[in-house]
């Protein structure tokens, strides 16, 4: 099965501090994706890259940008973090698209608190 | 995507059938139906999904109308382990990256 892992599983950083998470990824895919979960709203998605060095804007992507300088990794940056931004981020592969993949292809989230 | 309505939440006996609906009417003909399932703090997991014919695997049961507007995952012996929030989406693929998760059902499996 793919391995998504994800570095942290609890983060808590002070308003106006910069944020990475990291997503590592073992299978070789091509595609990766950033999301955001927050209650009553779903998934929504970040960022995606469909190469290294290629990025693309989902559907919120104000206040992050991403990085993806390998295959395999796939960073997410909160620039100056705020409050607004404390959430529950899920990062995701896949080979094609984030889907059919029998497996699991999603990480099991980064719960960040902006105080 | 196409736009997809879920009850919010649904109860279902231990060792019984759980049956969950999901309405899909504007789904496009090249657009796949795909459940997952997020358990509680963990990420969302990939159950099945299909496109006009009824699908079956090892963890779930898909059954597609006729008229693509409405589908059912049915998991035939739920267990505690079930217990989850469920996901339908509408999704062509290809070179469509995005995925877009809705509020979904949270099933509740009793003992």
């Amino acid at each position: 099965d793919v391995k998504v892992t994800q570095s942290s599983r609890y983060l808590v950083k002070r308003t106006g501090e910069k944020v990475f998470l990291e997503c590592v990824q073992d299978m070789d895919h091509e595609n990766m994706f950033w999301y955001r979960q927050d209650p009553g709203l779903g998934l929504r998605l970040i960022y995606f890259s469909y190469d290294v060095k290629m990025k693309e804007k989902g559907d919120i992507p104000e206040g992050y940008s991403v990085s993806r300088e390998k295959k395999e990794r796939f960073s997410l940056i909160l620039e100056s973090a705020s409050t607004n931004q404390t959430s529950m981020y899920l990062c995701a592969s896949s080979r094609w698209a984030p889907t059919p993949q029998k497996g699991d292809t999603f990480g099991s989230g980064t719960r960040l608190t902006v105080v | 995507d196409a736009k997809t309505t879920q009850p919010t939440s649904m109860d279902c006996a231990e060792g019984r059938a759980a049956n969950l609906p999901c309405n899909h009417s504007t789904i496009s003909g090249n657009e796949y139906v795909y459940w997952y399932r997020q358990i509680h703090s963990q990420g969302p997991q990939y159950i099945i999904h299909g496109l006009k014919n009824n699908e079956t695997n090892e963890m779930a049961s898909l059954i597609i109308t006729e008229d693509r507007k409405s589908s059912t995952l049915i998991l035939p012996h739920a267990t505690l382990r079930d217990t989850a929030v469920y996901y339908c989406i509408g999704h062509s693929g290809g070179s469509n990256y995005k995925l877009t998760f809705g509020k979904g059902t949270l099933l509740t499996v009793n003992p």
